[in-house]
C-alpha cells in the first residue's frame, strides 16, 4: 500500500494563477481531508470530505474548491492564487470507522505564490 | 467552533528527563484527543490517541491524560531521547478535528 500520496511535491506560481493539487489514497477511506500549515500557525482545515461526491468547508476555505469524484481521490484547486497561500498543504484522510479516527498524512505539498 | 490552545511552544529538555506538554480545548463535545509528531520536513504522525471515555492511556514511554471537566489534555514522555526532538501537535474534535498551534521539543544529549 502507497498510503495517501500527494502531487506535486513542490510548486512555484505566479500571482494569478491556477493549479490543482492531487490527493490519493488506497486505503479505502470514506474521510479526506486538506489543510494548510503555516509557521506557528498549526495545521488548518481548508475542506473536507465524508464520501464520494461530498465535500463540505473547514476553517479556512476561501480561495480554495474541491471535488471528491472518486472514493480514492481528492482534489484541491486554487483558481487564481495569492502569496497568501504560499504555505505547505497536507492531505490526510480517515478510515470508515467515522472520522473521529486517526487521520493518515500525505507527505505535503510546498506551494509558493510570487 | 472549536478552539484548542497548546502550551509551551518550545520545550528544551536534557535526554532523560520527562517532557510535558498541555492543551485546552473549547467544545465539551469534543470526545476524540490525538497526538502527532511532526519531524523536520516530514509528514504529521500520529503517536497516541485517547477518547471522551477514558481518563489516561499508555504507550512505553508516551502517555496522555484527559480531564474533560476541565477540558484539558496533556501529553507526558518519559526518559526522553534525542530522536524525540519533532514539534507536537494536539488535536480535538468529534467530527472534525483542531489542532493546537505545536510544541517544538529539543531534546539535548
Amino acid at each position: 500500500n502507497a498510503g495517501v500520496t500527494q502531487t506535486p511535491k513542490f510548486r512555484v506560481l505566479k500571482t494569478g494563477q491556477s493549479m490543482t493539487l492531487l490527493c490519493a489514497q488506497d486505503m479505502n477511506h470514506e474521510y479526506m481531508y486538506w489543510y494548510r500549515q503555516d509557521p506557528g500557525m498549526g495545521l488548518r482545515l481548508i475542506h473536507y470530505s465524508v464520501g464520494e461526491g461530498t465535500t463540505a468547508k473547514g476553517e479556512v476555505p476561501d480561495g480554495y474548491n474541491v471535488s471528491r469524484l472518486k472514493k480514492q481521490n481528492f482534489l484541491l484547486g486554487l483558481e487564481s492564487a495569492a502569496p497568501s497561500q504560499t504555505s505547505v498543504y497536507f492531505c490526510a484522510s480517515s478510515p470508515p470507522g467515522g472520522n473521529t479516527d486517526t487521520q493518515y498524512f500525505g507527505p505535503g505539498t510546498r506551494l509558493t505564490v510570487l | 467552533g472549536e478552539n484548542v490552545e497548546q502550551h509551551p511552544s518550545t520545550l528544551s529538555v536534557q535526554e532523560g528527563d520527562s517532557a510535558v506538554i498541555k492543551c485546552t480545548y473549547s467544545d465539551s463535545a469534543s470526545n476524540y484527543f490525538p497526538w502527532y509528531k511532526q519531524e523536520l520536513g516530514k509528514r504529521p504522525q500520529l503517536i497516541i490517541d485517547i477518547r471522551s471515555n477514558v481518563g489516561e492511556k499508555k504507550d512505553q514511554r508516551i502517555a496522555v491524560t484527559l480531564n474533560k471537566t476541565a477540558k484539558h489534555f496533556s501529553l507526558h514522555i518519559t526518559e526522553t531521547q534525542p530522536e524525540d526532538s519533532a514539534v507536537y501537535f494536539c488535536a480535538a474534535g468529534y467530527s472534525t478535528l483542531t489542532f493546537g498551534k505545536g510544541t517544538m521539543l529539543l531534546v539535548s544529549p
